[in-house]
């Protein structure tokens, strides 16, 4: 079936460093990736719409300069959170779907994110 | 995109059934159910999708009844393996490219 993956699984580093997500659809195709961040005990959050070739539609409240989302082939999207701060440390997901074959989107395993 | 509401938790024992209830009074007439799974530290998996009537896999059965205002996900004999949060989800099927909004889920817990 459909694979996402997602990479790192989990990152710590020092407020004001840049963090870089990716998120690659293993065995199929994907146009359209999306990025969601969940804090503990909350339900997922939608942040964006990659698209594949063209800029990301951010969500209402995303700031667009914060997370950088770059989605330059078929098969990666990447997710950079600028000058993280402590209150960015999330669990981030991405997910995607093959358009071709008609079915649910899938989810990677996630990316831990804790700021110092 | 049609609001759904889920009971916050529930708790059951190993070997029974488990039955979750999802209420989304304004679905669309082109909308379907679909239910997603989440464990901790890990991303939503899909577990089940149907429009009306009910629909079965491997691990689930979804319940839809005719009006189609509220769904059940049915979780034959539960293990603890099964505890888990699940999402009630509405929308268009084959969602590649339309975007998820997943409400507050059921924190199910499962214990021997």
């Amino acid at each position: 079936g459909a694979v996402v993956s997602q990479h790192p699984s989990r990152v710590i580093c020092k407020s004001g460093t840049s963090v870089k997500i990716e998120c690659r659809s293993l065995d199929f195709q994907a146009t359209t990736m999306f990025w969601y961040r969940q804090f503990p005990k909350q339900s997922l959050m939608l942040m964006a719409t990659s698209n594949e070739g063209s800029k990301a539609t951010y969500e209402q409240g995303v700031e667009k300069d914060k997370f950088l989302i770059n989605h330059a082939s078929l098969t990666l999207s990447t997710l950079t959170v600028t000058s993280a701060h402590p209150e960015d440390s999330s669990f981030y997901i991405c997910s995607a779907s093959d358009r071709a074959s008609n079915q649910p989107q899938h989810f990677g395993d996630g990316t831990r994110l804790s700021i110092l | 995109l049609a609001k759904t509401t889920q009971p916050i938790s529930m708790d059951s024992y190993e070997g029974q059934e488990v039955n979750i209830t999802c209420s989304h009074n304004n679905i669309a007439t082109n909308d379907y159910i679909t239910w997603y799974q989440q464990f901790p530290s890990q991303g939503p998996r899909f577990i089940i999708q149907g429009y009306k009537t009910k629909v079965t896999n491997e691990v689930a059965s979804l319940f839809i009844p005719a009006d189609r205002k509220s769904s059940t996900l049915s979780l034959p004999r539960v293990s603890l393996s099964d505890t888990a949060v699940y999402y009630c989800l509405v929308g268009l099927p084959n969602t590649g490219f339309q975007k998820l909004v997943f409400g507050t889920g059921t924190r199910l817990l499962v214990s021997p």
